[in-house]
């Protein structure tokens, strides 16, 4: 039984390219969550989904992110026209209900140059 | 959110006991009090989670304070692969929680 799997696991964008990061959940588990993590700083929530509708998305920057889990395949978090700012540590997680515990990926670090 | 306060570093001895504080004055009769540990360069763990009785498993001990306003984590006998970022959270299962809220967590080191 696979955990959460994120890809890639690096990712290196221009300013001003676009950068798609994956995020299949474990086998069974439908909620999905999105955390980044900047260098040195700790761990804050981006946004919830469940198979095809957002639940929250009150952490997720207002203008170049978005997020979607469909009904079929990985959940993609999408971060259009990058900024040096973007750099950081994107952490996927999910859950088989609202109550459960999370199992967290490995990660998608992604560089802004 | 009911909050957490937690030492920024702890120093322990590998192979010794490390106790992991974590205060909680404001937590509420439905807060359930949650670890979860991040090593480097990983994303977090879940490590165990509690209510009101103590809670053991295979990674830990959670030891509950009887008014609830503290609790702490147990490593029986600390490796180095335990070295890690440890968050006490707590999380209302009974509301409308929708996340995992991580503090700033615990610097765990675990000297040879």
């Amino acid at each position: 039984n696979a955990g959460v799997m994120q890809n890639p696991r690096h990712l290196v964008r221009r300013r001003g390219q676009e950068a798609r990061l994956r995020c299949s959940p474990m086998k069974g588990h439908s909620h999905v969550y999105w955390y980044r993590q900047l260098p040195e700083e700790g761990l804050k929530f981006m946004v919830y989904l469940q198979k095809e509708n957002i639940i929250d998305e009150s952490g997720m920057p207002k203008e170049r992110f978005s997020a979607e889990f469909p009904k079929e395949g990985p959940s993609i978090l999408r971060i259009q026209q990058v900024v040096r700012g973007d750099s950081a540590a994107y952490f996927c997680a999910s859950s088989p209900d609202q109550q459960g515990a999370y199992t967290f990926g490995s990660g998608t670090r992604l560089t802004v140059v | 959110d009911a909050k957490t306060t937690q030492p920024n570093s702890m120093e322990s001895n590998e192979e010794e006991p490390v106790h992991l504080p974590c205060n909680h004055s404001t937590i509420s009769g439905t807060d359930y009090i949650h670890w979860y540990r991040q090593l480097p360069s990983q994303g977090p763990e879940y490590v165990i989670h509690g209510l009101t009785s103590n809670v053991n498993n295979r990674m830990a001990s959670l030891a509950i304070a009887e008014d609830r306003k503290s609790s702490t984590l147990i490593l029986h006998r600390a490796t180095l692969r335990d070295a890690a970022v440890y968050y006490c959270i707590l999380r209302d299962l009974m509301g409308s929680a929708r996340q995992l809220t991580f503090g700033s967590g615990t610097q765990l080191t675990v000297l040879p």
